[in-house]
């Protein structure tokens, strides 16, 4: 079976641009959670999404959007890119939200490099 | 708000060294622990995880115990292999999603 799926790989843009990353969640998986890893640190939380509402937003700006189609996929917009937005952009699959009940399962990622 | 705190990097092992990496948690409610691996170019993967007090996870020779009293989490693994060079992040659910600490890079020498 077929894990999270991300695209683009890598990505480099410029300041001020817009992005927008996608994210396939395994077959059967309907949350999608977002994370953003700066080089050298933990994965922080974004997004949470379960049958296509926002469950759960971390302290991003709202620069930082994101929405989950019908087929459970997602895409994490940023707005007005800022050089401190360079960061590996993780997503994460699971069954549902849960306290840990339902493992988060994570893509390989999205490397974003704002110049 | 909830935190986790692991010991700071890098740290290098001979290989069938033991490992010791501390984890400790601050936490509001009663969390469920876990420890993730992240091997290099790589997204992570759930290395063990444990729900209540006393729970021990464990999986491909990694062990952690979930200690309630000093609100901690330490992965051991008694003998590393090369192989198992990559960062280690501990990280905990409450009441919000996966919480990390800032990850811990291990480097394994034959």
């Amino acid at each position: 079976d077929a894990g999270v799926t991300q695209s683009p790989t890598h990505l480099i843009k410029t300041r001020g641009q817009q992005v927008t990353l996608r994210c396939s969640p395994i077959s059967g998986h309907k949350s999608v959670s977002w994370y953003q890893q700066v080089l050298g640190q933990g994965p922080q939380f974004i997004f949470q999404y379960y049958e296509k509402e926002e469950r759960g937003r971390g302290n991003f700006p709202d620069r930082f959007s994101a929405r989950q189609f019908p087929n459970y996929s997602s895409e994490l917009n940023v707005n007005a890119l800022l050089l401190g937005d360079s960061a590996l952009y993780l997503c994460a699959s699971s069954l549902a939200p849960g306290q840990g009940f339902y493992e988060q399962y994570f893509g390989p990622g999205t490397r974003l490099t704002v110049t | 708000g909830d935190s986790v705190t692991q010991m700071e990097g890098p740290v290098t092992l001979s290989e069938e060294a033991f490992l010791t990496i501390n984890c400790t948690y601050t936490a509001t409610g009663y969390p469920s622990l876990f420890w993730y691996v992240q091997y290099p170019g790589e997204g992570l993967q759930l290395l063990l995880k444990a729900t209540k007090a006393d729970d021990k996870g464990s999986n491909k020779g990694f062990e952690a115990t979930y200690r309630k009293e000093t609100t901690s989490f330490h992965l051991e693994k008694g003998s590393v292999q090369v192989s198992d060079s990559a960062v280690y992040f501990c990280a905990l659910i409450d009441n919000t999603p996966l919480v990390f600490g800032k990850g811990t890079r291990l480097s394994v020498i034959a």
